[in-house]
């Protein structure tokens, strides 16, 4: 199974609010990234978990909180975003953080910020 | 750094027919993969293809095949008898070995439209 899931799939928030992106894997992989993308636009990534440890942080503003609870699981906390944030946030796994195995990516959510 | 150019923003295939999406790379590593990554407009994308750098095998999945050429610094994919379905946008990726946590490389992605 290579199943990555991720809810919600749309969502809707104003600038005011908080909410959570939830992501799950039970491949037993132990590299889980989040990636922000944009229409007609290669993913950019945002976060990376290596052994459920934050490895990678590029640069992404406070208002983004990514959490990692267990390995099977990763959480995107949204707080005060901005109109630019809307986009799809894409979560994906590997097997290993530093080989070169391949990313199953989940089918995102999308996000609106009113 | 690494770096991924796919040259065609969009590319039409008659059903059927085989179709090849370009894609060159640049790197100064010796260990890496290169995949092809395969994204409907309903958002999800597909992992399809992977080569790595040591392989001396073509990569074949199915109804893709990579075009992979060392010195050329070239991964191609190609895709024979074309199906409506394979309608979507193509991105290859390349991550190099024990660098960053496997940050992976994009390219800007090409667009395959399949006509009836």
């Amino acid at each position: 199974d290579t199943e990555v899931t991720q809810t919600p799939k749309h969502l809707v928030m104003g600038m005011t609010n908080k909410k959570s992106l939830k992501c799950e894997q039970h491949m037993g992989h132990r590299a889980m990234y989040w990636y922000k993308q944009k229409a007609k636009k290669p993913p950019e990534l945002m976060f990376v978990y290596s052994y459920e440890k934050l490895s990678i942080n590029e640069s992404v503003p406070s208002r983004f909180s990514p959490e990692c609870p267990n390995s099977s699981l990763l959480n995107l906390h949204l707080h005060a975003l901005q109109p630019e944030d809307s986009a799809l946030y894409l979560c994906a796994s590997s097997q290993e953080p530093d080989r070169t195995y391949e990313q199953y990516f989940g089918p995102g959510t999308r996000l609106t910020v009113t | 750094a690494q770096k991924i150019t796919q040259t065609q923003p969009g590319m039409f295939v008659q059903e059927k027919e085989a179709v090849t999406l370009d894609c060159t790379y640049d790197t100064s590593d010796q260990s890496y993969g290169l995949f092809w990554y395969k994204q409907p407009s309903s958002g999800e994308m597909i992992f399809l293809i992977y080569q790595g750098s040591y392989d001396e095998q073509n990569a074949t999945e199915g109804r893709y095949s990579l075009n992979f050429q060392k010195a050329r610094k070239s991964a191609n994919l190609v895709i024979s008898a074309s199906q409506l379905g394979d309608s979507a946008m193509y991105f290859c990726a390349m991550r190099v070995y024990n660098t960053n946590a496997g940050k992976s490389t994009f390219g800007d992605g090409t667009t395959l439209t399949v006509k009836p």
